[in-house]
């Protein structure tokens, strides 16, 4: 394993419904990562916390809300969804070295909106 | 705009033969670029990366790739494929205006099929 842990690994949600995905990492990175992989899309950077404090966000709705409490904990908040955001949902964390060296990714979180 | 090209959806190769799997890039001045592997139903695990030196890299799993500047290449080989490479396989090159983390540009990822 990565030591990056993702939990749920499955969630299924209405579109009312609210609900936490959790990351922890135990690498004693510094900065975090939320990705989206949709079906026969690249890749999607939707946040990135470095030092806590979020430093990119990629034109994300609100209805997904980041939080970031400490270093090795990160939280996608999701409430009031779309089907359209059904996706493997992936954290990544890594070192702030000049950005030279790699990151690791969790399990995933595979999501359903129904 | 900085980007990565993985130009085949799928590769399919038989057990034992080489393999290669293709990458370019176009980034802003010296690239930093990585190769991820996907099994099913798994996150990205990080195989090799080039950030300077030698362009034969050498990676996990026998895996290697050859940066090639001229040609804005990447590819990711080995010599002998077995089944179970049998993955989905993601390029990425750091974008270079990302600051101190790693802000990855990645490709859309080519399925490899090692058949026996």
């Amino acid at each position: 394993e990565t030591g990056v842990t993702q939990t749920p690994r499955h969630l299924v949600m209405g579109m009312t419904n609210k609900k936490s995905l959790k990351c922890e990492q135990h690498l004693g990175h510094n900065a975090m990562y939320w990705y989206k992989q949709s079906a026969k899309k690249p890749l999607e950077l939707m946040f990135v916390y470095s030092l806590e404090e979020r430093v990119e966000n990629n034109s994300v709705p609100s209805r997904f809300s980041p939080e970031c409490p400490n270093s090795s904990h990160l939280f996608l908040h999701l409430h009031t969804l779309q089907p359209e955001d059904s996706a493997l949902y992936l954290c990544a964390s890594g070192d702030l070295q000049g950005g030279n060296t790699e990151a690791f990714f969790g399990q995933g979180t595979r999501l359903t909106v129904v | 705009a900085q980007s990565v090209a993985q130009p085949e959806d799928q590769v399919n190769v038989a057990e034992g033969n080489p393999l290669t799997v293709k990458c370019t890039y176009s980034v802003s001045g010296n690239p930093y670029l990585f190769w991820y592997v996907q099994y099913p139903n798994r996150g990205l695990q990080f195989l090799l990366k080039y950030i300077t030196g030698d362009n034969l890299v050498k990676g996990s799993y026998g895996f290697e790739a050859e940066f090639n500047k001229s040609q804005t290449s990447f590819h990711l080989k080995k010599p002998s494929a077995l089944v179970s490479d049998s993955a989905l396989y993601f390029c990425a090159v750091r974008d270079p205006f990302s600051g101190g983390y790693n802000k990855l540009i990645f490709g859309a990822g080519t399925r490899l099929a090692v058949h026996p």
